[in-house]
């Protein structure tokens, strides 16, 4: 079956610049995660969505990021005024439950390349 | 979370066993042990996982100790292709920790 998907795969863009990316989750996922994986690094958390919800938005950087899911499907990840230091790859996962005591593994898109100039 | 220590790296001859070790002896009782790999450029591949009995499937095999305080990943006929940084994770919660991994070279 399809797997997560991410668009775009790569996104260049200039410093100040407004940008999205886009996840779609394995359909039937009620969970979805976004990470951020900086050259040399494991991915790290930055929001989880229970359904259309974020249950915790703990992880974004700053106030310059935000996230949406408004139909508890598509998630969009939003990042103003960018900065070079944005620069990532940017990586969303989905779960049929949310992980955690209930065993239930998240699954990989391939990432979006962000490269802040 | 639980703390996980594992190897920085590891070499492995092809078509040997790898056997990627993992230390988590903070983890609580109903804590699961997750496994995923990175192969270069390439999102977060799931594996395996597994709360206090052995686990096997197409990829791997996953040997928990009966106090649970470390596991071991088993690649049973390692290929060129399982050349990755594998991550050992005891989410506490729904993110997972990556930490930094065992980087396995399988060599020919």
């Amino acid at each position: 079956g399809a797997g997560v998907s991410q668009t775009p795969s790569n996104k260049v863009t200039e410093k100040g610049k407004y940008v999205e990316l886009r996840c779609d989750p394995i359909s039937g996922h009620t969970a979805l995660y976004w990470y951020r994986q900086s050259l040399g690094q494991g991915p790290e958390f930055l929001i989880y969505f229970q359904g259309t919800g974020a249950a915790d938005d703990s992880g974004l950087p700053n106030d310059r990021f935000f996230a949406v899911r408004p139909e508890g499907s598509v998630s969009t990840l939003k990042i103003q005024r960018t900065e070079r230091g944005d620069s990532a790859v940017y990586l969303c996962a989905s779960s049929f439950q949310p992980t955690g005591s209930s065993g239930n593994e998240q699954f990989f898109g391939p990432g979006t390349r962000l490269t802040v100039l | 979370d639980a703390k996980t220590t594992q190897p920085p790296s590891m070499d492995c001859a092809e078509g040997r066993a790898a056997n990627l070790p993992c230390n988590h002896s903070t983890i609580s009782g109903n804590e699961y042990v997750y496994w995923y790999r990175q192969i270069h450029s390439q999102g977060p591949q799931y594996i395996i996982h597994g709360l206090k009995n052995n686990e096997t499937n197409e990829m791997a095999s996953l040997i928990i100790t009966e106090d649970r305080k470390s596991s071991t990943l088993i690649l049973p006929h390692a290929t060129l292709r399982d050349t990755a940084v594998y991550y050992c994770i005891v989410p506490g919660g729904y993110a997972l920790n990556f930490g930094k991994g065992t980087s396995l070279l399988v060599t020919p």
